[in-house]
């Protein structure tokens, strides 16, 4: 297993355009994560999944912002319309169990920069 | 809801102790300390789940006050491999609820 992926790593879109991320946990991890993190900062909770539910979301996820893990595997989120504030680091991370309880393993992340 | 960690920053010679502060508003469950390079993904150093409990990982370790809502990281005869920024990490309602604190930037130079 080599840990959590996330595709793309980079990511410059106009202000606008739509655009979608992904996230493959270590694959025995039934939870997945979605956080936040721009410079300087530490990272924010967006949303989370247990398998395929998604068991919770931030007010910081706006209508604009989906999220899917259609099989309890790989999970998307994608960002409609995308304005200059949504630039950040975008983290995913999974957890074999309740991450606050056995910590969570983050992927490299996908940078954002809407121009 | 954040908490809040101190210092900010602090710069070492190789070779010296540094002492990573994390304190929170609310009853802890647990804390978490995770070490950010870079352009890189947070990694995951340790975890402590039990008041007073201190835990260690190579010359790091950490301990948890429940009572005073607190946890401190210690980093002794610091390696230039430890600069980055040292995020804490509090569980809340067992652990239902989950937040980074502010950040510690530490530098060690040579």
């Amino acid at each position: 297993d080599t840990g959590v992926s996330q595709d793309p790593r980079h990511k410059i879109t106009k202000r606008g355009q739509n655009v979608t991320f992904r996230c493959d946990p270590i694959s025995e991890h039934n939870r997945l994560y979605w956080y936040r993190q721009t410079l300087g900062q530490g990272p924010e909770f967006l949303t989370y999944f247990q398998n395929e539910a998604q068991l919770e979301k931030s007010r910081l996820l706006s209508d604009r912002f989906s999220a899917e893990r259609p099989k309890g595997s790989f999970s998307t989120l994608e960002i409609q319309r995308t304005e200059q504030g949504d630039s950040a680091m975008y983290l995913c991370a999974s957890s074999l169990k309740q991450g606050a309880n056995y910590g969570y393993t983050f992927g490299s992340g996908t940078r954002l920069t809407v121009v | 809801q954040q908490p809040v960690q101190s210092p900010q920053a602090v710069i070492l010679r190789e070779g010296e102790d540094a002492v990573i502060n994390c304190s929170s508003s609310k009853a802890l469950y647990s804390v978490h300390w995770y070490r950010q390079k870079h352009g890189e993904a947070p990694v995951f150093l340790m975890i402590l789940l039990k008041g007073g409990e201190q835990k260690g990982h190579e010359k790091i370790s950490a301990s948890f006050n429940e009572k005073k809502q607190q946890s401190s990281l210690y980093l002794t005869a610091s390696q230039l491999s430890y600069s980055g920024t040292y995020f804490c990490g509090t569980g809340v309602n067992t652990g239902n609820q989950f937040y980074f604190g502010t950040g510690t930037s530490l530098t060690v130079i040579p």
